[in-house]
């Protein structure tokens, strides 16, 4: 099994709140990525991040940011969240060469 | 931008009969990948194909990547309840760093 790490893995706050979801991995990967994801529906990617101090943002416009201090901690943060952010946000780490992708157990955010 | 499609977006079997899923993309893929979501669950990396017509077998689970590189299938044989869930392709095209997933197919397996 993968040790990639998402907390919290459920989330209810209130309009306007700031939050922060926790992404650590210890398998020394350089890429990282933040895919937001509805229940049932497909995966879209928002943010990753192929190293230290290098982010992009994704194919799906999103209002949070993420930072990457130290190869494995890959943070996501909304500023004022809005209950059109209530989704499921999943981590996924990869080795640069393989590809394969490693995903954290999600973290799902309820914004009331 | 590169799309990836997949067919169909539901799959309701009974159990024992064989299930398939594909994958469709708009521009020529370097490789793909298939993943599977349990219910509640985070995606699985299942396997990755990377040549023109390669076919890759795991038990009853058989893998294809067209000729092409544009599509690839996903066939699974007998179908069990344990193979309920949501897969998913994930393509790269040769100069990307990251993969486009599809809309999925959801399989239900009737007992």
């Amino acid at each position: 099994e993968a040790d990639i790490y998402q907390t919290p893995r459920y989330l209810v706050i209130g309009t306007g709140k700031k939050i922060t979801l926790e992404c650590s991995q210890t398998m020394g990967h350089d890429k990282m990525y933040w895919y937001q994801q509805d229940p049932g529906m497909e995966l879209h990617l928002i943010h990753y991040s192929y190293g230290v101090n290098s982010t992009e943002k994704g194919d799906l416009s999103s209002e949070s940011t993420v930072s990457r201090i130290r190869t494995e901690h890959f943070p996501l943060t909304l500023e004022s969240a809005r209950p059109s952010h209530t989704s499921q946000y999943l981590c996924a780490s990869t080795k640069a060469r393989t590809g394969e992708l490693f995903f954290g157990e999600g973290s799902r955010l309820t914004v009331l | 931008g590169q799309q990836v499609m997949q067919i169909p977006q539901y799959q309701h079997v009974q159990e024992g009969e064989d299930f398939t899923t594909y994958c469709n993309s708009s521009t020529t893929l370097s490789n793909i990948q298939w993943y599977k979501q349990r219910p509640g669950g985070h995606p699985v990396f299942l396997i990755q194909l990377v040549k023109s017509g390669e076919v890759k077998k795991q038990k009853r689970l058989t893998f294809q990547f067209g000729e092409a590189k544009k599509n690839s299938s996903l066939h699974i044989t007998a179908t069990q309840t344990t193979d309920v869930g949501t897969y998913f392709c994930a393509g790269r095209n040769t100069n990307a760093g990251k993969s486009t997933f599809g809309d999925g197919t959801t399989l239900t397996v009737k007992p």
